[in-house]
């Protein structure tokens, strides 16, 4: 297990809804990213958080958008939410958002959309 | 932009069988390289990592992965597998600054006992 948590485990919503995700990096940690994974593929990087600022976006609208706090915890907001949206999301975190530095995994939020 | 492929989307291996998955990767420029692998029930973990230096690097577990920049390939080994092995692997890349990982679509092994 890494150190880094998320929450909640599961969570079911509706068509248009507004959902917010969290996690908690682990310790010593300074950059968060996040990462949507799709049944069946591989994750797809949504965007990252270095010292509280986005260091980093993929190709995602802006109804995706994320904040990190002063102890490096961190939300990915998601607004109108579609069918699409159902997936699985991953928080990552590192010491620093370079290119050696390791990211380290939580265990992930399932986000249903009906 | 970059792009990874993973042509294998199932293995099937009985013990002691070896292992090579392939991964292709797209990108324009030097590129850092990852194999990552999910255990079932478990997080994202890292397997192994190239940088720069010995095209051959070694991971975790017995596994080893070979990198051929005239094929734009970095593909996974293992000699011998063991039922242990069952999970879900996904090759990655990222950029020279920045660590933001562009995985490939995943292999899942299942290893036979």
């Amino acid at each position: 297990e890494t150190g880094v948590t998320q929450s909640p485990t599961h969570l079911i919503k509706t068509r248009g809804q507004q959902v917010t995700l969290r996690c908690s990096s682990q310790s010593g940690h300074n950059t968060v990213s996040w990462y949507q994974q799709a049944l069946g593929q591989g994750p797809q990087f949504i965007f990252q958080y270095y010292r509280e600022e986005e260091n980093g976006r993929g190709n995602f609208p802006p109804r995706f958008s994320g904040l990190q706090f002063p102890n490096y915890s961190s939300e990915l907001n998601v607004n109108a939410l579609e069918l699409d949206d159902s997936a699985l999301y991953l928080c990552a975190s590192s010491t620093s958002s370079g290119s050696s530095y390791e990211q380290y995994f939580g265990p992930g939020t399932r986000l249903t959309v009906t | 932009a970059q792009s990874v492929s993973q042509h294998n989307h199932h293995v099937i291996l009985s013990e002691a069988a070896s292992l090579e998955l392939g991964c292709n990767y797209s990108y324009g420029g030097t590129v850092n390289l990852f194999w990552y692998v999910q255990y079932p029930g478990q997080h994202l973990q890292l397997l192994l990592k190239y940088f720069s230096g010995d095209p051959l690097v070694k991971g975790i577990k017995g596994f080893e992965a070979e990198f051929i920049k005239s094929k734009f390939s970095f593909n996974l080994r293992k000699p011998s597998v063991q039922w242990s092995d069952t999970a879900e692997y996904f090759c990655a890349v990222s950029p020279p600054i920045g660590n933001m990982l562009t995985f490939g679509g995943g292999t899942r092994l299942m290893v036979k006992p």
